[in-house]
């Protein structure tokens, strides 16, 4: 089976708290990509991060970071020093070799001034 | 580079119509697009591959007679929701695919479609 869980359905922060978003994923494909997007209230999708299944280097991308763990199936997001502007919907994503993108349910990231 | 456009962005028609949504590739080719749909508060669901010059494959619990896909050249898909009644109301999005960076994909801004 193939499957992103995002448990966290929503999440409320201080600004300049660090904030993680959990992702865990199910796939029996040894070859795959994982993605972090935000969507805010516009609707469009922002991409964020893809990562294929050989690579298990954490990133680090200004504010942003990521760390994914194969041993536990994770690709956890860390927003560090949150801003209002980082309030949105986040959704993990997991794409194996059909090249179809399964998405997580989303985490609603509220950011209070 | 690769930047995917949807038009409209948004539509409002009456039950019973039928709207059509399309999905372009700018500024790259796509033998392959897909098309998501997201309810209010719901995450996006993956309802149809489009392939260039060839039937779209529809994911279980898509009705393929109700949501029509064409995909009729490298850069254009069309998306129509024939006979639309309100619980198809829903935010439309297209990715597509560029022939030239194998598994990168790119997502249109989308179209948010309310049936009255």
């Amino acid at each position: 089976a193939q499957k992103v869980t995002q448990a966290q359905t929503e999440i409320s922060v201080v600004e300049k708290e660090d904030v993680t978003l959990d992702c865990v994923y199910e796939t029996r494909d040894t070859t795959y990509y994982l993605f972090w997007y935000k969507q805010p209230p516009s609707g469009e999708l922002v991409f964020l991060i893809r990562r294929n299944s050989f690579d298990e280097q954490n990133e680090i991308s200004g504010r942003y970071s990521w760390n994914f763990q194969k041993s536990t199936s994770s690709f956890n997001f860390t927003i560090t020093a949150s801003q209002v502007v980082d309030s949105a919907v986040y959704f993990c994503a997991l794409m194996n070799r059909d090249d179809k993108i399964i998405f997580g349910k989303g985490t609603r990231l509220h950011i209070l001034p | 580079g690769a930047v995917v456009s949807q038009h409209p962005s948004w539509v409002i028609c009456k039950s019973g119509t039928s709207v059509k949504i399309e999905c372009r590739s700018l500024d790259f080719q796509a033998t392959t697009m897909f098309w998501y749909r997201q309810f209010p508060k719901q995450s996006l669901m993956l309802m149809a591959t489009s392939n260039e010059g060839s039937k779209a494959t529809y994911e279980q619990g898509v009705e393929k007679d109700k949501f029509l896909i064409n995909h009729a050249s490298l850069t254009l898909s069309t998306l129509t929701v024939t006979s639309a009644h309100p619980e198809d109301s829903s935010f439309y999005i297209c990715s597509a695919r560029d022939l030239g960076r194998y598994n990168e994909q790119f997502f249109g801004p989308g179209t948010r479609l309310t049936v009255l």
